[in-house]
């Protein structure tokens, strides 16, 4: 299966601080990637969907200005958590689908705590 | 919106056990993924399976598109089984990969 791969795995920043999160496809080129937030116990919620060199498209109820997506080649879109607060942590895990296959291939995630 | 619903919620296995996990979907789609989240949060990927019957190794999974349901069978359960599963599914009119995730199974296999 296609490798997706997102850095970093944890991170820990103080409130009012801004996190970038990198995912990256690294056998194919990703066309789409996609971001989900996972709290604890929880299932998976999509935030946004990532084009390239296009404006990301967010879910109904997600702040854009917090929660800046950039996908600026066919294999990396970053998500920048900006002025994080502690309500912010959480688990957040990216998803790629190629040029002709629309099978999603997850990161391993980043573990967002914000004190 | 669309709907999915996985069943059972949680599941406690002897090791050698068999198991049927099912997930149910409202509306028409064009992809179903099962997945299996391990402890440290990696989904890995388990079947592609819009419809129709797979298998790989110990593990199965069926979906009938026509009937919005599908099934992932595990059959000598290990261990190393243990985890969440969950299947997701994309729409018709969505764009391919965009997915909706039930809530999980959360299966737990006992030596």
């Amino acid at each position: 299966g296609a490798v997706v791969s997102q850095h970093p795995s944890w991170v820990i920043c103080k409130s009012g601080t801004s996190v970038k999160i990198e995912c990256r496809s690294l056998d194919f080129q990703a066309t789409t990637m996609f971001w989900y937030r996972q709290f604890p116990k929880q299932s998976l919620m999509l935030m946004a969907t990532s084009n390239e060199g296009s404006k990301a498209t967010y879910e109904q109820g997600v702040e854009k200005d917090k929660f800046l997506i950039n996908h600026a080649s066919l294999t990396l879109s970053t998500l920048t958590v900006t002025s994080a607060h502690p309500e912010d942590s959480s688990f957040y895990i990216c998803s790629a689908t190629g040029v002709m296959n629309t099978e999603a291939f997850f990161g391993q995630g980043t573990r967002l705590t914000v004190v | 919106g669309i709907q999915v619903e996985q069943s059972p919620p949680d599941l406690i296995l002897q090791e050698g056990a068999n198991s049927t996990l099912r997930c149910n979907f409202s509306d028409s789609v064009n992809n179903l993924q099962w997945f299996h989240q391990n402890p440290w949060g990696q989904l890995i990927n388990l079947f592609y399976i819009p419809s129709g019957t797979k298998q790989n190794g110990r593990l199965s999974a069926t979906t009938v598109a026509t009937e919005r349901y599908s099934l992932l069978y595990i059959s000598s359960s290990q261990t190393t089984d243990s985890g969440v599963y969950f299947c997701a599914v994309d729409l018709f009119y969505n764009q391919g990969g965009k997915l909706i995730f039930g809530q999980g199974t959360e299966l737990s296999v006992k030596p």
